[in-house]
């Protein structure tokens, strides 16, 4: 399975830390998504990493892949209170998006 | 850009009833769409995946007969549940893509189902 698993399940900051999360998964990839969900609505795509980047950047945003180890991490800096959601990494092969479980995000103002 | 609409957002009904469920990609062209069942706090779980003007693909263990999914076109596919039980109330969630799996899945915001 290309599923993607994420640690911590779940994760409570103050407002202004940095909130990193990890993602891994067992099988080679063509890339890897993360996702966000706020509770009971759909996902929103954050950023796609492909298998030969190392290091990715949207906003406050970072992403890392080390496919040697089969692992991701999401890194949010200055963490608000409206980025408290849910937050999946997904796999891609050649076969649908496969999802973790996900880490649940708690910002506290 | 990238807008996914689904609909209904909510959809209250007794056992036995048939729901449909629609998926819509408003500014591209959905070549491929996936329909997504959550359970709370729960990942999601790939029922199957369609491509426009063919029969859909169905995850091992998911009822095709049960689940009815129809991609009459680039924009647009729909889940039906026939004859709702209890058992499958449950969020269910589109995506839909444009070109290769290098792409990003774009989602919908789900519909709540719940069979009384």
């Amino acid at each position: 399975s290309q599923q993607g698993e994420e640690d911590p399940q779940a994760l409570s900051i103050q407002e202004g830390e940095n909130a990193t999360m990890n993602c891994s998964y067992k099988t080679s990839i063509n890339n890897l998504q993360w996702y966000r969900q706020n509770s009971g609505r759909g996902l929103v795509h954050l950023i796609l990493i492909r298998s030969n980047e190392r290091e990715k950047h949207s906003g406050r945003l970072r992403v890392t892949l080390d496919t040697s180890k089969k692992s991701s991490s999401l890194l949010i800096t200055a963490s608000r209170a409206a980025d408290t959601a849910s937050y999946f990494c997904a796999t891609s092969g050649n076969t649908p998006l496969v999802f973790g479980k996900g880490t649940r995000l708690s910002v506290i103002a | 850009g990238a807008v996914v609409s689904q609909h209904p957002s909510r959809v209250i009904c007794k056992s036995g009833t048939s729901v449909k469920i629609e998926c819509r990609s408003l500014d591209f062209q959905a070549t491929t769409m996936f329909w997504y069942r959550q359970f709370p706090k729960q990942s999601l779980m790939l029922m199957a995946t369609s491509n426009e003007g063919s029969k859909a693909t169905y995850e091992q263990g998911v009822e095709k007969d049960k689940f009815l999914i129809n991609h009459a076109s680039l924009t647009l596919s729909t889940l039906t549940v026939t004859s709702a039980h209890p058992e499958d109330s449950s969020f269910y969630i589109c995506s839909a893509r444009q070109g290769n799996s290098n792409q990003p899945q774009h989602f919908g915001d789900g519909t709540r189902l719940s069979i009384l």
